[in-house]
Parts: structure tokens; C-alpha cells; sequence
């Protein structure tokens, strides 16, 4: 069965400092790719970065990295100098090729306090 | 450009109503799914919708319904309203079937049924 695991209900991170936001999946699909979302209290998703399973490199986009392990079945998301903004829930999901639906991890709440 | 618009945004129901909630999604986007947020089940998917037909369905009951029309706008119907259907519905809009990256969510529907 496929899943996804973030075992971080919560984090406190003081700002300007890096965070790490843990997420490790199960597929047999070896064609899947991983997302990292985050939902402020607006309720929108937003779209943060993507890794394709076959991807040789680490995705980044801007403050945000990926760091994929995938003997470990890890798709951990890295935010670099933390902002206040980016005090919200942050959701990883997965998408297998043989199944066209996003599944979802439980997400972590993140606050960066000033 | 405008991005995917879900309205109403909030509504209250009571139990054995039904409901419509609708997703306008980003223009040229062609494919368009939904998802329930609750916090004890977390993100689920409902269905996909590409072309007018419905490609993909989670696991729901009949009670909840979609189509989607020529000019991509989606909407979803639940009938016969339990009180565990109180929920945020999430609509996502992408180019392609299924994903390939990036999906496109709306602020969502937040339906509650006392």
C-alpha cells in the first residue's frame, strides 16, 4: 500500500534559522513523484517543490530544498532562513504513476517565532 | 493570471440536505480534482475530472458525485448530508490528466453540517 509518514505534529523554529520537515513514503511503484505543500491558514495549498523518482539531483526552488533519500524512502523538506511567513501546516504527498491522486501525509504545523 | 477559484466558500447545512459546490479552474487547465480535508481523516481524494469524464475516484460513497463541464469548470454534489461530511473540499487544477508536477488548488469550500 502506498503512504506517507510525518512524524512531526508540530515545530517551534526561531526565525532566520534552517528547518528540516520529515516525511518518508511507501511505494513498490518504482515511477512516483513527491510534492511538499504548504497550507496557511487561508485554507489554499501552495505549491513549494517536486522530485521525480528517476530525478538524479535534489530539487530546490529558491529557499526551499529537497533532500531525497531513496534507499531511505525520505523526502525531507529543507527551508532555509526562516521567515515569519512561513508559520503554517506543511503537507508532503506522493503520486504514483499507476494511480492518478495525491496521497497525503498527516502534514506538520510549523510557527517561527521572532 | 486568475488562479482556481472554489465557491461558496463557506456554507452551513444540516443533516439530509445536499449540497453543490463548484471549481472554476485556471484558464487552459484541463484537468480538475477535489479532495476532503478533515482532521481526523487528514487530505483524501475524491475524484478527477479531464475532458468532461471522470478518470479517476477515490474511495467514497455514492453519496458524493462530480462532473465536469466543456469549459473545465467542475463541481462536486454531496447529497444526503452527515455530519461527518463537515469538511474544507479542496478543488485542484492542472494542464494534463492526473499530475505532472504541479497541481493548482483554490482556497476551498469549507462546508459544515450541524
Amino acid at each position: 500500500a502506498q503512504k506517507i509518514t510525518q512524524t512531526q505534529p508540530g515545530m517551534f523554529v526561531q526565525e532566520k534559522e534552517a528547518v528540516t520537515l520529515d516525511c518518508t513514503y511507501d511505494t513498490s511503484d518504482p515511477s512516483y513523484g513527491l510534492f511538499w505543500y504548504k497550507q496557511p491558514s487561508s485554507g489554499e495549498m501552495i505549491f513549494l517543490i517536486y522530485q521525480g523518482s528517476y530525478d538524479q539531483q535534489n530539487a530546490t526552488e529558491g529557499r526551499y530544498s529537497l533532500n531525497f533519500q531513496k534507499a531511505r524512502k525520505s523526502a525531507n523538506l529543507v527551508i532555509s532562513a526562516s521567515q515569519l511567513g512561513d508559520s503554517a501546516m506543511y503537507f508532503c504527498a506522493m503520486s504514483v504513476d499507476s494511480n492518478y491522486q495525491l496521497i497525503w501525509g498527516a502534514g506538520t504545523k510549523l510557527i517561527i517565532k521572532p | 493570471k486568475a488562479g482556481v477559484t472554489q465557491t461558496p466558500r463557506y456554507l452551513i447545512k444540516t443533516r439530509g440536505q445536499q449540497v453543490t459546490l463548484s471549481c472554476s479552474p485556471i484558464s487552459g487547465h484541463r484537468s480538475v480534482s477535489w479532495y476532503q480535508q478533515t482532521p481526523g481523516q487528514g487530505l483524501q481524494f475524491l475524484f478527477e475530472y479531464f475532458s468532461e469524464t471522470q478518470r479517476n475516484k477515490g474511495n467514497f460513497p455514492g453519496r458524493f458525485s462530480g462532473r465536469q463541464f466543456s469549459n473545465s469548470r467542475s463541481e462536486m454534489n454531496v447529497s444526503t448530508l452527515e455530519l461527518g461530511d463537515s469538511a474544507l473540499y479542496l478543488c485542484a487544477s492542472s494542464l494534463f490528466q492526473g499530475w505532472t508536477g504541479e497541481l493548482f488548488f483554490g482556497e476551498g469550500s469549507r462546508l459544515t453540517v450541524l
